[in-house]
């Protein structure tokens, strides 16, 4: 099964517009962290945003803010006032496991994001 | 200062060519990853070094062999490599102690590699 699943192979966003990417995960262990990374043509993955499994509150970064819903098992990045450069491919993806020790993260298929004029 | 330098940023190479990708971090980080992302597809992680030592191999082929000489840099040797092995390499490193905050992956800008 998915670990991290992203339903939106693609989406469109006029500029100056909020825009939500979904991100959903499946996992047993009470203790997790999710992620979310930009990878513009250039190839790089640029960290934006996390949200451990016991955070109380919904994290935010500047534009970025993550609306988890833990009963739901969502993670959904919404990017406001959208931009050109905000154009790139989004990739959730979720760590399992305690703190200190090096672990895998997994992936979801990714959203690529097209800003509009 | 979250960087990760990896170099070359392009490399092409034959199938019986003998080459090396490097990754450097200096944020003190203690695990280092290397990751393999095909076009159109999410990042697939290779390996991982925590203080220095193999901790995770994800089954990969021996023509791909990792080496982490200290605890800012990383390296991984290609040899005989197959033009099924054309992909984007990326490193990343993440501190490895304290909360979940402090072990986020920061990523290189990868090495995009092609066999041919």
């Amino acid at each position: 099964a998915q670990k991290i699943t992203q339903t939106q192979p693609g989406m469109f966003v006029q500029e100056k517009e909020a825009v939500t990417l979904d991100c959903t995960y499946d996992t047993s262990d009470p203790s997790y962290g999710l992620f979310w990374y930009k990878q513009p043509s250039s190839g790089e993955m640029i960290f934006l945003i996390y949200q451990g499994s016991y955070d109380q509150q919904n994290a935010t970064e500047g534009r970025y803010s993550l609306n988890f819903q833990k009963a739901r098992k969502s993670a959904n990045l919404v990017i406001s006032a959208s931009q050109l450069g905000d154009s790139a491919m989004y990739f959730c993806a979720m760590r399992e496991g305690l703190t200190g020790t090096a672990s895998k993260l997994t992936f979801g298929t990714g959203t690529r994001l097209q800003v509009t004029l | 200062d979250t960087e990760v330098t990896q170099t070359p940023k392009h490399l092409v190479m034959g199938m019986t060519n003998k080459k090396s990708l490097k990754c450097e971090q200096h944020m003190g980080h203690r695990a280092m990853y290397w990751y393999k992302q095909k076009a159109k597809k999410p990042p697939e992680l290779m390996f991982v070094y925590s203080y220095e030592k193999l901790s995770i191999n994800e089954s990969v082929p021996s023509r791909f062999s990792p080496e982490c000489p200290n605890s800012s840099l990383l390296n991984l040797h290609l040899h005989a490599l197959q033009p099924e092995d054309s992909a984007l390499y990326l490193c990343a490193s993440s501190q490895e102690r304290g909360s979940w905050a402090k072990n986020i992956q920061y990523f290189g800008a990868g090495t995009r590699l092609s066999v041919l």
